[in-house]
């Protein structure tokens, strides 16, 4: 069983660029969720995908987007970028099942915005 | 919004000894979950709880969901140095999608 592997593992971005992630949800997974983890704190959910669409959206402005593929594979687009974008980005991944769904965690991409 | 705190923040114990931490909501959950974060890691599910005043246990881990549904605890019996790592609870509503609120968390530090 392969389990959620994210890439890049580390970056660097200056103010206003733009910044792509990617993450290959665990085998048997069909939902994929990204989460922001801000230095010293807990992840803060960003949004769902379910079935390529977005099902479900945390407190966060539309420069934050996200795409979900056929194969369950799933990318998190940030435009503009800021300064308190700096942040770890982790994605997961769970199987639908009608009740609550244990996620499980990718170790996250690392953000550094200058 | 849903905001969870988490006490202690941080904690420094001797190996061997046993630890408890507590998570309370404003709100009420339908589930509460406990995840234990190891540097450059993502965070790895430990318990989940599903109905008020359940306890549940995972080897030398025990947690309960509070019967008011807005807190829970985790207690570390034994505890060895690599139990050493960050702690969050987490709470899950029951919706259309799995929107899960985490805790500040709690840094435990295992003295050998």
């Amino acid at each position: 069983e392969t389990g959620v592997t994210q890439s890049p593992t580390h970056l660097i971005k200056t103010r206003g660029q733009q910044v792509t992630l990617r993450c290959s949800s665990q085998s048997g997974h069909n939902t994929v969720s990204w989460y922001q983890q801000a230095l010293g704190q807990g992840p803060q959910f960003i949004f769902q995908y379910y079935r390529e669409e977005e099902n479900g959206r945390g407190n966060f402005p539309p420069r934050f987007s996200g795409l979900q593929f056929p194969n369950y594979s799933s990318e998190l687009n940030v435009n503009a970028l800021e300064l308190d974008d700096s942040a770890l980005y982790l994605c997961a991944s769970s199987l639908a099942t009608g009740g609550a769904n244990v996620l499980t965690f990718g170790a996250g991409s690392r953000l550094t915005v200058l | 919004g849903q905001q969870l705190n988490q006490s202690p923040q941080s904690m420094f114990i001797q190996e061997g000894e046993d630890v408890s931490m507590n998570c309370t909501s404003s709100s009420i959950f339908n589930t509460w979950l406990w995840y234990k974060q190891d540097p450059g890691e993502g965070p790895v599910l430990l318990i989940a709880l599903y109905k008020a005043g359940e306890l549940t246990s995972n080897g030398r881990l025990t947690a309960q969901f509070g019967i008011t549904r807005k807190d829970s605890f985790l207690n570390i019996s034994a505890s060895i140095p690599s139990d050493v790592g960050i702690y969050f609870c987490a709470g899950q509503l029951r919706t259309s999608y799995d929107k899960v609120i985490f805790g500040p968390g709690t840094s435990l530090s295992v003295i050998p």
